[in-house]
């Protein structure tokens, strides 16, 4: 069964350094999206893409943030320079055009000390 | 402001009852209502999904509950099992104009069986 995949696992770095985070998604979904899940609370939206652009975006995605589709399999999270409240588990979703069902990878556990 | 609220925060269940979780939400716009379940360290799971032009769905033991007029829904676990043991999210959306239909979750149940 196709699924969305996420590297790294776990990724620790020191605040105000970049981070890169990858995902690769289902590969005939055409929506692709971030969320974030700070320890012990809710799942929250970061940034929706489609066809090489933002879609939406929260108030959470400020300039700190940034999205890629750099081939065809590939969709990057950026976060230029960390700070410790970014520590947090970041989800890709996505889903096809005719569904409204997103499914989410295993996640990246980032950590910024 | 909170979109879509969740209740109860936990919830523990004998083996064999039903685990029921609630959500209300208050934009009259969404028109997708998925729940999720996630395992510890692992990324939220589709569980089942309604849209509001049904009041209930059922896929083998979990069904949802849908009344638009009151603008909420819940997750009936029928014969909860141990493996069941797990947080729940209910979340709400819609997909119109430029929006690629974002989830708003709720904040979660977390969900035990005891065997």
């Amino acid at each position: 069964e196709p699924e969305v995949t996420q590297t790294p696992s776990h990724q620790v770095t020191q605040m105000g350094q970049e981070v890169i985070l990858r995902c690769v998604p289902i590969s005939n979904h055409l929506y692709f999206y971030w969320y974030r899940q700070i320890l012990g609370q809710k799942v929250e939206f970061l940034v929706s893409f489609y066809n090489n652009e933002i879609s939406e975006k929260s108030e959470i995605f400020d300039d700190q943030f940034s999205v890629e589709r750099p081939d065809g399999s590939n969709f990057t999270l950026k976060i230029r320079s960390t700070k410790l409240e970014d520590s947090a588990m970041y989800f890709c979703a996505s889903r096809d055009r005719d569904s409204y069902e997103q499914y989410f990878g295993p996640g990246t556990r980032l950590t910024v000390t | 402001q909170q979109q879509v609220k969740q209740s109860p925060q936990s919830l523990i269940v004998q083996k064999g009852g039903i685990s029921i979780i609630n959500c209300a939400y208050e934009n009259t716009a969404f028109d997708y209502f998925p729940w999720y379940q996630q395992f510890p360290g692992k990324g939220p799971a589709l569980l089942i999904a309604i849209r509001p032009d049904v009041s209930e769905k059922k896929e083998g033991r979990f069904t949802i509950s849908f009344n638009k007029s009151a603008k909420q829904f819940s997750l009936h676990i029928m014969d909860s099992q141990p493996g069941d043991s797990a947080t729940y999210f209910c979340a709400a959306s819609w997909a119109r104009g430029s929006t690629l239909g974002r989830l708003y979750f709720g904040r979660g149940t977390q969900l035990t069986v005891w065997p």
